[in-house]
């Protein structure tokens, strides 16, 4: 199975600075036939489930801020808040679905405010 | 706008099976272009998925190694919900269980409020 690690496992970052978390794949998850990363990112706040902000690595979900942006292709992706809100403080998980069914998830990242 | 209504107990004696249901509105569970997902979430396991099932002419259904021996997804057609029964639950199977639509390409987009089952006599 495609094992995916996240960096750093907690993040304090002060509002309206840039957060930035990676995530790390054990193998590549980017298909050549068409050119597509196949990593999305989540959002997780307490008691609610995960919430999709990104996918193909790069496009944002209908209705996520524009403050949310992914990059990376490969193995390794980057998931930045440019500037982070009050309302961003959450567990962000990565999860690769170029292995489907086999889906898996980093070990999720969790923001809090400086 | 696609929503999954999760119900099933949250209380599950040890050795008995879990079983949950995912109503879904908004999509049908038999579309061409979806598959209906199983996943749950432990602070020792992190999110795992569970098991997928889809219909493309034929329904097909795929389950995680870690629980293949003791897990079934049924869909049901004519209430446009699946399920999920999990049998000889230890008190390892305990975690807060999601639904979830996986797109044509795969990744998750629309997931049900979660249940918190625990396994406990």
């Amino acid at each position: 199975d495609i094992v995916m690690t996240q960096s750093p496992d907690s993040l304090a970052v002060s509002l309206g600075e840039r957060a930035t978390i990676n995530c790390k794949s054990s193998q590549s998850v980017l298909f050549s036939s068409s050119n597509k990363n196949y990593l999305a990112w989540y959002q997780q706040k307490p008691g609610q489930p995960p919430k999709l902000l990104i996918y193909w690595a790069s496009t944002r979900e209908s209705g996520v801020p524009d403050r949310f942006s992914g990059s990376g292709s490969g193995t390794d992706f980057t998931l930045t808040i440019s500037s982070l809100q009050a309302e961003d403080v959450a567990v962000y998980y990565c999860l690769q679905y170029s292995d489907t069914p086999k889906y898996t998830f980093g070990q999720g990242t969790k923001l809090e405010i400086k | 706008q696609v929503q999954l209504q999760q119900s099933g107990p949250g209380l599950v004696k040890p050795s008995q099976t879990l079983s949950l249901t995912c109503a879904i509105s908004g999509d049908s569970v038999s579309s061409n272009s979806a598959a209906w997902v199983w996943i749950r979430q432990s602070p020792s396991r992190g999110l795992e998925w569970l098991a997928r099932t889809y219909y493309r002419s034929k329904w097909y259904d795929d389950y995680a190694v870690s629980v293949k021996s003791r897990i079934t997804i049924n869909p049901d057609t004519s209430k446009n919900q699946f399920s999920l029964h999990l049998n000889s639950v230890t008190p390892e199977d305990t975690a807060v269980y999601y639904c979830s639509r996986a797109t044509y390409n795969g990744y998750l987009d629309y997931w049900g409020q979660g249940t918190l089952v625990t396994v406990s006599s």
